[in-house]
């Protein structure tokens, strides 16, 4: 069936230095492509997202990049703090007869002072 | 505040005994829908609803039931809980079922069976 891999699954990096998150997916008509950050023993929330017509977006020190021919998708992180260590997934659209999400396994981040 | 209200938080069962955790959402969704999460597999989907009536099967569906009676409500039922279902479960609900909506999850239910 459709799904998303991503990685790595566990990522540990120096405050100030970059973090960049990689996901694959299936389905060639996927066009949405949200990231959720979920903070130890909190839900998941929307941090950013992109859509099929964009190649990148940026919010602050988080960006978003999508290589639709590759059909891969990566979260890049700048600057990174302390706070931004939490678990983050990738999810991609598989298309259907609803847009279903299909989240990837997910990367424990780790930003160390 | 708009939110999505699960309960409990935490729930020590014992296998076979019958159980229900419920959902609420403020926000006039249409769409709401059920994960659990275990590690190193991500979130995946239980059951769905597209809104009030219509409930349909995600990827692992087997043990559970769910009701969409409300708008506002999404209960996840378990008939006869098993040790495999442990697991930390979300609701979520978005504004609606066309995916690129986004998802508003509740704070989860670490559900423990023993």
């Amino acid at each position: 069936g459709e799904n998303v891999e991503q990685h790595p699954s566990t990522l540990s990096v120096q405050e100030g230095d970059s973090a960049v998150i990689k996901c694959t997916y299936s389905d060639s008509a996927s066009n949405y492509f949200p990231w959720y950050k979920q903070e130890l023993g909190k839900r998941p929330q929307l941090i950013i997202d992109i859509r099929s017509n964009v190649g990148e977006k940026k919010d602050q020190r988080i960006a978003v990049t999508l290589n639709k021919t590759a059909k891969h998708f990566s979260l890049h992180i700048t600057e990174t703090q302390p706070e931004d260590s939490a678990v983050y997934f990738c999810a991609a659209i598989i298309s259907g007869g609803y847009n279903k999400l299909i989240f990837g396994a997910g990367t424990r981040l780790a930003v160390h002072p | 505040e708009a939110q999505v209200t699960q309960n409990p938080r935490y729930l020590i069962t014992v296998t076979g005994k019958k159980l229900t955790v419920t959902c609420s959402q403020n926000m006039n969704h249409e769409y709401m829908s059920w994960y659990r999460q275990d590690p190193g597999l991500g979130l995946r989907q239980i059951y769905y609803s597209m809104n009030v009536e219509v409930t349909d099967k995600g990827d692992v569906p087997e043990g559970y039931k769910v009701s969409r009676k409300e708008k506002r409500n999404f209960p996840l039922i378990l008939e006869s809980p098993s040790p495999n279902q442990t697991s930390l479960y979300f609701c979520a609900s978005s504004l609606s079922g066309q995916g690129s909506s986004p998802l508003h999850f509740g704070n989860g239910t670490r559900l423990t069976v023993t």
